[in-house]
């Protein structure tokens, strides 16, 4: 089983659709969790942290967070094509080193 | 957010060639810098970690000797690709971050690396 898995592109969705994409994550002692875009050929922005369970709204965005479930979530709502890109999910599973796990990424694509 | 300089953007060289390139964090003390390769349609691949002071931590089938990392001071982590070859060609990014935080990471804007 892969340390941070996210649900299987591509996803495409209709202008001022909500788009949701799902991460789950392996470790249970994890504590961070973040969201990145990534627009091709550029290097990932942060878009969402979430840290504790519940839900975290920015705007169009609001992150999920599930610990007992294992599970992070990422809504947009109000889609628009400028969204369309990779967005990643990383875990940051020992805050000791910093370091991130990231899924392998799910692309969208919102059409007009 | 905080800023990450990465520089350069785009090189392109001859096989053979050492490549260096910059990565700095300009509003805050980065004591890790993460390293890190993207193939096209691929996602990240961390290659190491470096710690400010310390030697770099290298992922599993990463060579160190080929891609060495100096961290030299809380601003500036730099990555040299050495005796480049076509295979080494790829989308290289940087990010900073603080050793015991749960703080994300930020990313610099990457350098894309093509070797002739």
């Amino acid at each position: 089983q892969k340390e941070v898995e996210q649900n299987s592109g591509p996803l495409s969705v209709p202008e001022g659709a909500i788009a949701s994409l799902n991460c789950t994550y392996s470790d249970r002692g994890s504590q961070s969790f973040f969201w990145y875009r990534q627009y091709s050929g550029k290097s990932p922005e942060l878009i969402m942290s979430i840290y504790s369970n519940g839900d975290k709204e920015d705007g169009r965005f609001t992150a999920q967070l599930n610990k007992a479930s294992q599970y992070v979530s990422l809504l947009i709502r109000d889609s628009q094509p400028s969204d369309s890109a990779t967005y990643l999910c990383a875990v940051n599973i020992n805050a000791s080193y910093g370091k991130l796990t990231f899924g392998q990424g799910t692309i969208l694509t919102v059409h007009p | 957010g905080a800023v990450v300089s990465q520089h350069p953007s785009w090189v392109i060289c001859k096989s053979g060639t050492s490549v260096k390139i910059e990565c700095r964090s300009l509003d805050f003390q980065a004591t890790t810098m993460f390293w890190y390769r993207q193939f096209p349609k691929q996602s990240l691949m961390l290659m190491a970690t470096s710690n400010e002071g310390s030697k770099a931590t290298y992922e599993q089938g990463v060579e160190k000797d080929k891609f060495l990392i100096n961290h030299a001071s809380l601003t500036l982590s730099t990555l040299t690709v050495t005796s480049a070859h076509p295979e080494d060609s790829s989308f290289y990014i940087c990010s900073a971050g603080k050793r015991g935080s749960n703080q994300p990471q930020h990313f610099g804007d990457g350098t894309r690396l093509s070797i002739l």
